[in-house]
């Protein structure tokens, strides 16, 4: 099964400074698909950036950005000038293409605090 | 945001009570989802829908069914609640497994005393 993992539980950045936030994936497929959520205290699930594993530019969106290295099986997510509302909880999670693609898994989170 | 209700937000019951959470989708999307998210354990996958009638168990399903009689609404219940089955449970759905993104609902709180 594939497993998803966060290493660090929790992470301050200061308020316009640049955090990466880490990922990395256990799978045996070639074929995939990767996301990150972030849950601000309001307990929504927001999408914030995904990636297809057979495309090998970097996603971007706005000022956050993934580090995608598909031969590490790594999948970090860089957050530019940093805000107050980007405090939250982050999620990375993995979606297969073969048996059990419609199941998202999901890390365990990193918190992420913004000091001002 | 994606057409997603759940129902009820809150919920207070006691051990060995029946308990039955609601979703219910104005999306016409194919695929639902209940997940449980519990501190130091991130989302965790319950039971799915792949389609009316369709339906799996994902990773932490003993405890848990499911039904789905219609395209919209995907009940999860809970036969007899443990404290164990405190949590914050979420639906999402989607319309493909490809690249698209699961859409959550706003979650239930869920305490069993």
């Amino acid at each position: 099964a594939q497993t998803v993992t966060q290493s660090q539980p929790e992470m301050s950045v200061q308020e316009a400074e640049t955090v990466t936030l880490s990922c990395t994936y256990d799978t045996s497929e070639s074929d995939y698909y990767l996301f990150w959520y972030k849950q601000p205290p309001s307990r929504q699930m927001i999408l914030v950036i995904r990636q297809e594993a057979y495309k090998q530019q970097n996603a971007t969106e706005n000022r956050f950005s993934v580090n995608f290295q598909k031969a590490a099986k790594s999948f970090s997510l860089k957050i530019s000038d940093s805000q107050l509302g980007d405090a939250a909880m982050y999620f990375c999670a993995y979606r297969g293409t073969q048996g059990g693609s419609e199941k998202l898994v999901f890390g365990k989170g990193t918190k992420l605090t913004v000091n001002p | 945001d994606a057409g997603i209700t759940q129902s009820p937000r809150h919920k207070v019951t006691e051990t060995g009570t029946p308990v039955t959470l609601r979703c219910h989708q104005t999306e016409n999307h194919r695929y639902m989802y209940w997940y449980r998210q519990d501190p130091g354990h991130g989302l965790r996958l319950i039971h799915y829908s792949y389609g009316v009638k369709d339906t799996d168990k994902g990773e932490v399903s003993d405890g848990y069914s499911v039904s789905r009689s219609k395209t919209e609404d995907f009940l999860l219940t809970l036969e007899s609640a443990t404290s164990s089955q405190t949590s914050v449970y979420f639906c999402a759905i989607s319309d493909s497994v490809d690249n698209s993104p699961l859409h959550f609902g706003n979650g239930t709180r869920l305490t069993v005393t």
